[in-house]
């Protein structure tokens, strides 16, 4: 069974850092992409970016407002994905959902999810 | 960027109901869309993809159509496990754009 658990969301304050991780199990981690989506409170969803499979060479892609700001990476070793998150704004405040696309080198129509992680960027 | 609006924003309608959700591209994307589905406090659940493509497990009373800019999300026969907020989703280009959501209500 596919798993995806997000961790590290909390309380921070405008201008830090934050690092998510994402524990994926149930699959062959590596041969997939792996991407991250938002949904600040009351709101729709707002794809954050995504990271190829090393076989693609591990590239990465992100969404305008996060770029320059925010890093995805990942330790195909302990099957996990990072989302570094440094300059934090307070309309960073979103659950953060950690998501699996069906493809290892494209994100879009991810058919697994985490359960989210609630970052709260406030002073 | 490719920007993705869905309507109606809300649709109220009563189980046993068929309901179309409609979901419009800026330009074209071919075939890449998916619809998601989501309850309060839950993460997202995948529908379709590649606008017709049922995603396993999902029920026949949800269908997907259209190419192009103009898509549809159709629910047969509607069950009230159904009532929730539905997404459409590009993945054509990046970055990846979803609609704003439809919040399916019970009338």
């Amino acid at each position: 069974e596919v798993q995806l658990v997000e961790s590290g969301g909390g309380l921070v304050q405008p201008g830090r850092s934050l690092r998510l991780s994402c524990t994926a199990s149930g699959f062959t981690f590596g041969d997939y992409a792996m991407s991250w989506v938002r949904q600040a409170p009351g709101k729709g969803l707002e794809w954050v970016g995504f990271i190829r499979s090393k076989a693609y060479g591990g590239t990465t892609e992100y969404a305008a407002s996060v770029k320059g700001r925010f890093t995805i990476s990942r330790d195909d070793s302990k099957s996990i994905a990072y989302l570094q998150m440094n300059s934090l704004k307070t309309e960073d405040t979103a659950v953060y959902y950690c998501t699996r696309p069906p493809s290892i080198a494209a994100a879009g129509g991810e058919g697994y999810w985490g359960q989210g992680t609630l970052v709260t960027v406030s002073s | 960027d490719i920007q993705m609006t869905q309507s109606p924003s809300t649709l109220s309608a009563s189980v046993g109901d068929r309901v179309t959700i409609t979901c419009r591209a800026s330009q074209s994307i071919s075939s890449w869309l998916a619809w998601y589905q989501q309850k309060p406090g839950k993460a997202p659940k995948l529908l379709i993809y590649k606008a017709s493509s049922l995603e396993s497990g999902v029920p026949s009373r949800f269908s997907g159509s259209g190419s192009g800019t103009e898509f549809t999300l159709t629910i047969s026969s509607l069950q009230p496990d159904d009532f929730a907020t539905y997404y459409c989703q590009q993945y054509n280009s990046y970055p990846i754009t979803f609609g704003q959501g439809t919040r399916l209500e019970i009338k």
